[in-house]
């Protein structure tokens, strides 16, 4: 069965810093990977998603993520933190069914000026 | 085009009483799925619909139960409501059903507390 796990539920970085959200994935197929964003009091954004065509992936907001399949992970950067970056971030892959994505328990990104 | 819109935002309701949610899709999008996030246990899947079928259910107690209407709107109702079925309840929608790489749209959520 699929499943992810997110590694670190709060993480803060300065303005201009990096970004790096952590996101591990399990699964007996080939996994379609997504990161979504939640601000608060909203439901959630796409940011990005893996589909296999490339292992970097570009999503919106400068945000970027990296399938890598022998460490089973698909982390979240971005080079230069901004304030609005401040949100919930949400791992997720689709199940083998393709009819439900299994989150991970999310990461609160905090940015402090 | 518009989101997806779901109806109310907010609901406060007293044990043992019943909900019903209301999620309308994307222009074009057949399949609505169901979300609960509580601090909790996080995101966890509810059920989906497809063409008014369920076409598949996450491991919630039968108090939970939905429908689809003809439109691709969807409802999902709430029996005897307890303490611990206070959580925001989103809903999602694709275009088709399944799909591996299918982004998921979702709306802003219903949040509701059972007092």
């Amino acid at each position: 069965a699929q499943s992810v796990t997110q590694l670190g539920s709060h993480v803060s970085v300065s303005e201009g810093a990096l970004v790096l959200l952590r996101c591990n994935y399990s699964s007996s197929v080939p996994p379609y990977l997504f990161w979504y964003v939640q601000y608060p009091n909203q439901g959630l954004q796409l940011l990005l998603k893996y589909t296999s065509a490339a292992t970097l992936v570009k999503g919106i907001n400068g945000f970027e993520a990296e399938f890598k399949k022998s460490e089973t992970s698909f982390h979240l950067t971005k080079p230069s933190a901004h304030m609005s970056d401040a949100a919930e971030y949400f791992c997720a892959v689709r199940n083998q069914a393709g009819t439900a994505l299994i989150f991970g328990k999310g990461t609160t990104l905090s940015v402090s000026s | 085009k518009a989101g997806v819109t779901q109806t109310p935002r907010y609901l406060i309701k007293t044990r043992g009483q019943q909900v019903t949610l209301s999620c309308s899709p994307i222009s074009g999008h057949r399949s609505v799925s169901w979300y609960q996030q509580t601090p909790g246990q996080g995101l966890q899947f509810l059920f989906e619909y497809f063409s008014e079928t369920q076409r598949n259910k996450g491991n919630f107690p039968g108090r939970f139960s939905g429908r689809q209407f003809s439109n691709s709107r969807s409802e999902m109702n709430v029996s005897t409501l307890e303490l611990g079925d206070s959580a925001l309840y989103l809903c999602a929608t694709t275009p088709g059903y399944g799909g591996e790489n299918t982004e998921a749209f979702f709306g802003q959520g219903t949040r509701l507390t059972v007092v």
